[in-house]
């Protein structure tokens, strides 16, 4: 089977830093990816991973270890539009995507 | 550049009715996706389409959903009859390919279905 863990919800202060984190368990492992959806809206790209390491894209970077099957996001300077929710989501074989259940960041000024 | 585009936003339906979602994805984009996305819940994938071709529909329940995306470009997903259960947002990607180098997924703002 398929599987992804990430926490429910996390809470945070403006200007902090958080992290976000995502453990899977996958067949046909390509890469990580991370989704930002505000309530509402549409999932929008953040970062891919797909070889070790750490993707930097301003106050965003996203981290992959494929040997501990775990990867995370970091949110740099907190604002109060950061406050959504953040989808890790494995890519496999094709282009699949296989979502986790999200975590739900709230930032309080 | 227009995103994905689908309509209508929102429908609400009475259980064993017939709802029908479009999807017309970015210009360009041979991959098309479909996912249902239920509250609280990531998206989970119901179809993908390469070019006109089906070519993963493992997860559509066969029974009451199907798909069409006849020429190639926009797609409409169909459910008969709805169920109380089937109440949930239904989303539609696109990307430029699925393989290769990794092509990012383009989301549109989905439809919420009520099935009362």
């Amino acid at each position: 089977g398929q599987s992804l863990e990430q926490p429910s919800e996390v809470t945070a202060v403006e200007g902090a830093i958080v992290q976000i984190n995502c453990t899977y368990q996958t067949s046909g492992f390509y890469g990580l990816s991370w989704y930002q959806q505000h309530d509402g809206g549409a999932p929008t790209f953040l970062s891919y991973n797909a070889l070790d390491g750490l993707e930097e894209t301003g106050r965003f970077s996203s981290f992959l270890s494929r040997s501990d099957s775990y990867g995370y996001l970091l949110l740099q300077e907190l604002q109060m539009k950061d406050s959504a929710s953040y989808f890790c989501a494995v890519r496999g074989r094709g282009g699949k995507l296989i979502f986790g259940q999200g975590t739900e960041l709230s930032v309080k000024p | 550049e227009a995103g994905v585009v689908q309509s209508p936003r929102y429908k609400i339906i009475e259980k064993k009715q017939p709802v029908a979602f479009w999807c017309n994805p970015i210009s360009g984009h041979n991959t098309l996706y479909w996912y249902l996305q239920n509250l609280g819940q990531g998206p989970e994938l119901l179809i993908r389409y390469e070019n006109e071709e089906a070519v993963d529909d493992s997860q559509l329940p066969k029974d009451r959903f199907s798909a069409e995306r006849l020429k190639g470009v926009d797609s409409t997903l169909k459910i008969q009859p709805a169920e109380l259960g089937d109440s949930a947002v239904y989303l539609c990607a696109s990307s430029l390919g699925s393989g290769g180098t990794y092509n990012e997924q383009f989301f549109g703002p989905g439809t919420r279905l009520t099935v009362l």
